[in-house]
């Protein structure tokens, strides 16, 4: 099965810890993304990276990280420095299709600070 | 600074009847309007897309119409139906990432 899986669905932390949510896909697609969605609202993008060890900032950066080592993997870290990081974060990749880049999600991530 | 706008915020619509969102942009270099459907607790799923050099698109019971001079775009859902009862958002990109509307919460009644 080709797809983008996102893994854990639900995680808890405790406030002042770093966390890494995972991202894998089988897909091929050279570019993939991260964005958070917060309740009632639309998805607002931390990262993206459009090639192995290579990647960008996107309108909400700060007290985020991420790598991109492996074609297939883009793992984003939420550290200590992020405000407010309760929130679902979704996974994505890209081809570049009829009309432009087409970008697929993954089941997303719901992440709990406390 | 919200770059996409979307409304209406929420919309009811009975079975069989016709569902019209709106979406306007701000920025000249979007090129690539793309809509997503949203079930809670899911990833968005990609609709339809389309490029300002095109003014309607239709797949299905699902159409764009864009009109690049206003700078709005619109999805059409014919022929509603409950399962069709999810957010959508829609989305506008110059290149790579997108940037999103606030979402509409569409409700189709039995």
């Amino acid at each position: 099965d080709g797809g983008i899986t996102q893994s854990p669905k639900y995680l808890f932390r405790k406030e002042g810890q770093n966390v890494t949510l995972s991202c894998e896909q089988n897909l091929n697609h050279d570019a993939m993304y991260w964005y958070r969605q917060d309740p009632g609202q639309g998805l607002r993008l931390i990262y993206y990276s459009q090639i192995v060890n290579d990647f960008q900032k996107g309108d909400i950066a700060e007290g985020y990280s991420v790598s991109r080592e492996k074609k297939e993997s883009f793992p984003l870290t939420v550290t200590s420095a992020q405000k407010n990081p309760t929130a679902f974060y979704l996974c994505a990749s890209s081809i570049v299709g009829e009309a432009g880049y087409e970008q697929y999600f993954g089941p997303g991530t719901r992440l709990t600070v406390t | 600074q919200q770059q996409v706008k979307q409304s209406p915020q929420s919309l009811i619509v009975q079975k069989g009847g016709i569902s019209i969102i709106n979406c306007a942009y701000e920025n000249t270099a979007f090129d690539y309007f793309p809509w997503y459907q949203q079930f809670p607790g899911k990833g968005p799923a990609l609709l339809i897309a389309i490029r300002p050099d095109v003014s309607e698109k239709k797949e299905g019971r699902f159409t764009i119409s864009f009109n690049k001079s206003a700078k709005q775009f619109s999805l059409h859902i014919m022929d509603s139906q409950p399962g069709d009862s999810a957010t959508y958002f829609c989305a506008a990109s110059p290149l790579a990432g997108l940037t999103f509307g606030s979402g509409t919460q569409l409700t189709v009644l039995p």
